[in-house]
């Protein structure tokens, strides 16, 4: 098993709300990533990180945030939260070397009522 | 840019019988192939990846994959399915080019094995 937390797992919260989503893994990993993987499976990137102080948006559009102040922290903002987010985020990472795999943690999904 | 395509949504197999999970893909550089597998309300888990050499490369769980560049292709395949086997699975590849961070995933392909 891969050591990549994210909490919380599951999240039910109201429209307007701000959450965050924590994404933490113990492995030193420099590069993380976030996924959005809708009802039909498929997997977006939405935002990855090179290391600290480095992110950048990836190919699906989000109105999310990241940050990453530390190495083994990339937190996931939505500052108001709308009912078409409902979805489930997955966070991964892998080390810097361009030919090893990314290792995920087992997501949070997420409802916006 | 690169791409990954998972041309069946679901595969159906019998337990006992061999199965193929097929992906084909594009990139600009070598590429950095990799089979994941999901199972439900979990995140996704390796199985195997092809980075250079031998095109047969073996993974977790009796899995195994074939690399074929002229096909483009790399599926996944396993001689004997077992029920327990029945999940979702996503092939992915990386531009292995320096500097190529992206992990682009297919759509995911649901198989289901039936006792």
């Amino acid at each position: 098993e891969a050591d990549i937390y994210q909490t919380p797992r599951y999240l039910v919260i109201g429209t307007g709300k701000k959450i965050t989503l924590e994404c933490s893994q113990t492995m030193g990993h420099d590069k993380m990533y976030w996924y959005q993987q809708d009802p039909g499976m498929e997997l977006h990137l939405i935002h990855y990180s090179y290391g600290v102080n480095s992110t950048e948006k990836g190919d699906l559009s989000s109105e999310s945030t990241v940050s990453r102040i530390r190495t083994e922290h990339f937190p996931l903002t939505l500052e108001s939260a709308r009912p078409s987010h409902t979805s489930q985020y997955l966070c991964a990472s892998r080390t810097q070397s361009q030919d090893t795999e990314a290792f995920f943690g087992q997501g949070t999904r997420l409802t916006v009522v | 840019a690169q791409s990954v395509a998972q041309p069946e949504d679901q595969v159906n197999v019998a337990e006992g019988n061999p199965l193929t999970v097929k992906c084909t893909y594009s990139v600009s550089g070598n590429p950095y192939l990799f089979w994941y597998v999901q199972y439900p309300n979990r995140g996704l888990q390796f199985l195997l990846k092809y980075i250079t050499g031998d095109n047969l490369v073996k993974g977790s769980y009796g899995f195994e994959a074939e690399f074929n560049k002229s096909q483009t292709s790399f599926h996944l395949k396993k001689p004997s399915a077992l029920v327990s086997d029945s999940a979702l699975y996503f092939c992915a590849v990386r531009d292995g080019r320096t500097g190529f961070q992206k992990l682009v995933f297919g759509t995911g392909t649901r198989l289901l094995v039936s006792p």
